[in-house]
């Protein structure tokens, strides 16, 4: 159990839904990161939060944001879904100290099948 | 961040020493080589992180070479539960725009 927790565990929504993913980070981590599995695109970063501000975006699409609320949980909000947005999304969480070697940390994911 | 290349798959037996090496030759000063395994439908696992020449923890051991342009996990006498994927990953881990670049990894497969 890496301590990052993830819900909904399964998602299954129809296409041009719009769903929330959420994600609780480890205690005491300010990091918090997206990332989008599918069978054929492999493990894709999306976006990375520190303590509540944007810090880097990957390959996500316009339709998905993400935000960081005060006690450092985060939201993944996915709209107008398509069929290619079925994959595996996690969450991971890190410390984040300047200087540290900032160690990832992976939730269990989220299943999301858009039919 | 540097570009890895690494064996797409691998078999073993059980008992047996499984080495994984990753090839990355335009690694930067400040980057470390760090290594993950993933079980299917699972999140990566945070196995074992290096700089250079030898790193060494309960589960694994990270060899570097001096030139740091490739680098080999040792996974000692592996079981079938170490049937997994596992990933290199180079690149510097700083306070601001860190993100991790997961290549294809490394199938292991572990027979009895």
């Amino acid at each position: 159990d890496s301590g990052v927790t993830q819900t909904p565990k399964h998602l299954i929504t129809a296409t041009g839904q719009r769903v929330t993913l959420r994600c609780s980070p480890r205690s005491g981590d300010l990091s918090v990161y997206w990332y989008q599995q599918s069978l054929d695109q492999g493990l894709q970063f999306l976006i990375h939060y520190y303590n509540g501000e944007e810090r880097a975006k990957g390959n996500i699409l316009e339709r998905f944001s993400a935000q960081q609320f005060p006690d450092l949980h985060s939201e993944l909000n996915l709209s107008s879904l398509e069929l290619g947005d079925s994959a595996l999304y996690f969450c991971a969480s890190s410390l984040t100290t300047s200087g540290s070697t900032d160690t990832q940390y992976f939730g269990p994911g989220t299943r999301l099948t858009v039919l | 961040l540097a570009k890895t290349t690494q064996p797409i798959s691998m078999d073993s037996y059980e008992g047996q020493e499984v080495n994984i090496t990753c090839s990355h030759n335009n690694i930067a000063t400040n980057d470390y080589i760090t290594w993950y395994q993933q079980f299917p439908s699972q999140g990566p696992r945070f196995i074992i992180q290096g700089y250079k020449t030898k790193v060494t923890n309960e589960v694994a051991s990270l060899f570097i070479p001096a030139d740091r342009k490739s680098s080999t996990l040792s996974l000692p006498r592996v079981s079938l539960s170490d049937t997994a994927v596992y990933y290199c990953l180079v690149g510097a881990h700083r306070a601001a725009g860190n993100k991790l670049t997961f290549g294809g990894g490394t199938r292991v497969l572990v027979k009895p």
